[in-house]
């Protein structure tokens, strides 16, 4: 059971547009929570973490967390076509040292 | 920045034999460990060490073994490969906390026959 779900599976956006993206746990025991981004014939490289309730913004990203409902969000403003990619929702347990991913989520800017 | 490399690059195997990932860290991490990336799946935890002489089972562990015989080095073994295990092996290393991050290398990729 994947307890890491990520939405959509794939997702196109101009150039200069807002991509969005949705990560939803199903363990309570989840409290750290990171953004991965894997460029096509590379590895993952991580983008953002967020550990508290609220908003947490690193030039154009901008993450999410509530975790009460256990969603965690991620928007990239003004998107550029190197920001395609797929991208990864991960998280870990507070006495955790490794960490769950979710399936991801593929990002086409088209110019 | 963090560094972890992994070879080979490429691999094909022949069902029933056997295979050994190489992974090499040079961020003094104490945690390593090995995915396989499946389209639909995501990444998949395989196994993973706390540190030299250790190794752990993750969510996926079977058909594969691992050694960490040192700081630095961890590798993935398939004893006997089979064509399922045809996949693209991250290995990653990290710090001992749950808040700490990733490093990934460029991934290894295999074909078994």
């Amino acid at each position: 059971q994947q307890k890491v779900q990520q939405s959509p599976e794939s997702l196109s956006v101009p150039e200069g547009g807002m991509a969005s993206f949705n990560c939803t746990s199903s363990d309570r025991n989840f409290q750290y929570f990171w953004w991965y981004r894997q460029h096509s014939g590379e590895g993952p490289k991580a983008l953002m973490s967020i550990f508290s309730d609220g908003d947490k913004k690193e030039g154009r990203f901008t993450a999410h967390l509530n975790k009460a409902s256990l969603h965690v969000s991620l928007h990239i403003r003004d998107s550029q076509p190197s920001d395609s990619a797929l991208y990864f929702c991960a998280a870990s347990e507070n006495s955790g040292t490794y960490q769950r991913f979710g399936t991801g989520t593929k990002l086409q800017v088209v110019p | 920045e963090a560094a972890v490399t992994q070879s080979p690059r490429n691999k094909v195997a022949v069902t029933g034999g056997k295979v050994t990932l190489s992974c090499n860290q040079t961020n003094n991490h104490n945690n390593m460990y090995w995915y396989r990336q499946d389209t639909g799946h995501g990444l998949r935890l395989i196994h993973y060490s706390y540190g030299a002489g250790s190794t752990e089972k993750g969510d996926i562990p079977d058909g594969y073994k691992a050694s960490r015989p040192s700081q630095e080095n961890f590798s993935l073994i398939l004893e006997l490969a089979t064509p399922s295990q045809t996949s693209v092996y991250f290995c990653a290393s990290g710090g001992t906390g749950g808040q700490d991050t990733q490093y990934f290398g460029p991934g290894t990729r295999l074909l078994v026959l």
